[in-house]
This record gives C-alpha cells, structure tokens and sequence, in this order.
C-alpha cells in the first residue's frame, strides 16, 4: 500500500480536460513539495511537473499540477491519444529520517 | 544530454545479494548540485525508491529496505552502485538510476536510465 493515494484509473475522451489527485499526509504532501512523472507503456518514468506546478523544458502547457494543504493535482487540459499512460506523484516524506515515497500510479486510458 | 545506464545480471538466486551499477555520461557524477538514486518498479505495479547517494558518500536509504540497502559510488568511474542483500522473489522488478535534481532546493528526480529487469529465482 502506498503513502500517497491515487485513483488507480482515470479517462478521458480527446480534447477533454482530465484531473488526477494524489492524497498524502503532513509528513510529506502537508510540508513538501509535489512532483508529477509520465510513465509511457514500457518506458521509464519521465518527469511532467516538479514543485508542485513547475514544468520541466519541453512538457506541453497542457499539464499543470496544483497543491493545497496534504493534496496535490494533476490537470491536463484538451487529452490526446499519446497522453495514455500511468501517472505517478512523490514527495519526500519527513517521518523516520526523511525518505522519498511515490504514489501507487494512476492508468489514464483516452477513449 | 545526460544519460544513466544500469547494468548487471539479469536473475539472482533467492538468499543471494543483487548487485547493479549506473553509469553516468553527459555529466559529472561530482556536481554538487545533485545526488544519484534507485528506485525499482515490480511487475505491474508502482515506484518505490530505494535509496540516493551523494558524490561525497552521504546516504539516504527507505526505511523498508535500509537493512538490506549499501548505496556506494565511484566518482572515477562517474559510477554509483546498489546492492541488496538476501533477495525474495518480492525483490523482482525493473530497477530504475535516477538524477535527484537540488536545484534551488525544487527537489525531484529529473533523469533516469531505462531500467533492467532483476528476477529472483533459482
């Protein structure tokens, strides 16, 4: 079970706008930043947004994410076809020593 | 352009130690501005990070796998490896090195190798 809960799946038709929360705590989403990755079918995980709402160069302004209190968002706005993929939040973690922790992943599938 | 490659076998014996090495090209292993990660991803399901290591040796380890996890680097080689000890079968998944980005203090992971699938089995 992960600490950060996603919905595990989520669609959407093309040129929709779609939403993907990801719930922490105060040890980690309540005190830390957020960070998005795109995971693509068979590919490894590629960075979408990091701190809370920053897109990395070259990440279409049709993603946006958004933090309030222990939650966090991911929104992208008129869906493609090759946005099809699993969707993962992160935050680091204060709790013990300090540790990184993922979201369990959400499938979004464009119909 | 920066690039991770992870290497290492394939299968592993339950009991034994899995042992992997990132190499990194396009940059230096030693900036300070960085620190170096695993994270593994079992068959179908999600991330877990491992551990991150700095250029100077400093550790982080999740807490989960801590007594298993050594974290070392190799800032001649601009190599850092993982090893885990007394694998499972719960040990069987893509095994991804990754970038920890410091910048200005906006943490994240922003580069990562393609990954190399370690199954346990004997």
């Amino acid at each position: 079970q992960s600490v950060l809960t996603q919905p595990p799946s989520a669609s959407g038709t093309p040129g929709q706008r779609v939403t993907i929360s990801c719930s922490g705590s105060s040890s980690n989403i309540g005190s830390n930043t957020v960070n998005w990755y795109q995971q693509l079918p068979g590919t490894a995980p590629k960075l979408l947004i990091y701190s809370n709402n920053q897109r990395p160069s070259g990440v279409p302004d049709r993603f946006s994410g958004s933090k309030s209190g222990t939650s966090a968002s991911l929104a992208i706005s008129g869906l493609q076809s090759e946005d099809e993929a699993d969707y993962y939040c992160a935050a680091w973690d204060d709790s013990l020593n300090g540790f990184w922790v993922f979201g369990g992943g959400t499938k979004l599938t464009v119909l | 352009q920066l690039q991770l490659q992870e290497s290492g076998p394939g299968l592993v014996k339950p009991s034994e130690t899995l042992s992997l090495t990132c190499t990194v090209s396009g940059g230096s292993i030693s900036s300070s501005s960085y620190y170096w990660g695993w994270i593994r991803q079992p068959p179908g399901k999600g991330l877990e990070w491992i551990g991150s290591i700095y250029y100077s040796g400093s550790t982080y380890y999740n807490p989960s796998l801590k007594s298993r996890v050594t974290i070392s680097v190799d800032t001649s080689k601009n190599q850092f490896s993982l090893k885990l000890s007394s694998v499972t079968a719960a040990d069987t998944a893509v095994y991804y090195c990754a970038r920890l980005n410091l910048l200005w203090l906006q943490i994240h992971f922003d580069y990562w190798g393609q990954g190399t699938l370690v199954t346990v089995s004997s």
